[in-house]
């Protein structure tokens, strides 16, 4: 079974500038998610889908960051424009019924 | 907020030895989870355990949950030095949303 599927790995961008994350879940997967994990603290969730609609969404910073899911599948985060405290480790991770989530390797953001 | 946290936060052992990790939480729960990070990867799903259930065991991981206390345990025996890693719990608090708490990084010597 192929895991979560994230890219880029890397990304290093200057503040002000716009960037985007893509995911890919596993295959039937409904749920969806996206974590913000700073150095050295544990994962933040940012938003959470359910096929395409958003179950939670309260610690998503709406002025700068926005995501979608496109026919409840694969999905993107964008940061625009990004500042230096957005350097972080984006982690899309997915589940299906069960709750356990799967996530994926992460993309791994420098601010400068 | 719904964050679990862990305490302690950094464990240095030697192989062989147990290790165990605490992990509070502060209102009801569906369930609670475990999972690792191994440095620069993605996490790692260990263990569920339901707020039904008291406490549970897969292999070498043994976890307790007291939801009167708002509190679980995570307890690795006969640690190994691939056990090196980052622990963290996250609670279920409806939804399949996970709150994740800090992580207690812990070390196995060999």
């Amino acid at each position: 079974e192929a895991g979560v599927a994230q890219s880029p790995r890397y990304k290093i961008i200057e503040k002000r500038q716009s960037v985007a994350f893509w995911c890919n879940p596993i295959s039937g997967h409904a749920t969806l998610y996206w974590y913000q994990q700073i150095l050295g603290q544990g994962p933040k969730l940012l938003i959470q889908f359910q096929n395409n609609g958003v179950v939670d969404d309260s610690q998503l910073p709406k002025d700068r960051f926005s995501a979608e899911r496109l026919k409840g599948v694969d999905s993107t985060l964008k940061i625009q424009p990004a500042k230096l405290e957005d350097s972080a480790v984006y982690l899309c991770a997915s589940s299906a019924r069960q709750p356990e989530a799967f996530f994926g390797q992460g993309t791994r953001l420098t601010v400068v | 907020s719904q964050q679990g946290e862990e305490d302690p936060q950094a464990l240095s052992i030697q192989e062989g030895e147990n290790a165990t990790m605490n992990c509070s939480y502060k209102t009801s729960i569906n369930n609670l989870q475990w999972y690792r990070q191994n440095s620069g990867r993605g996490l790692v799903h260990l263990i569920l355990i339901r707020s039904n259930e008291r406490e549970k065991h897969s292999g070498r991981l043994r976890v307790t949950l007291d939801t009167s206390k708002k509190s679980s345990s995570l307890l690795i025996t006969a640690s190994r030095a691939a056990d090196t890693a980052s622990y963290f719990c996250a609670t279920d608090y409806g939804n399949n949303r996970l709150a994740f708490g800090k992580g207690n990084q812990v070390v196995v010597i060999p």
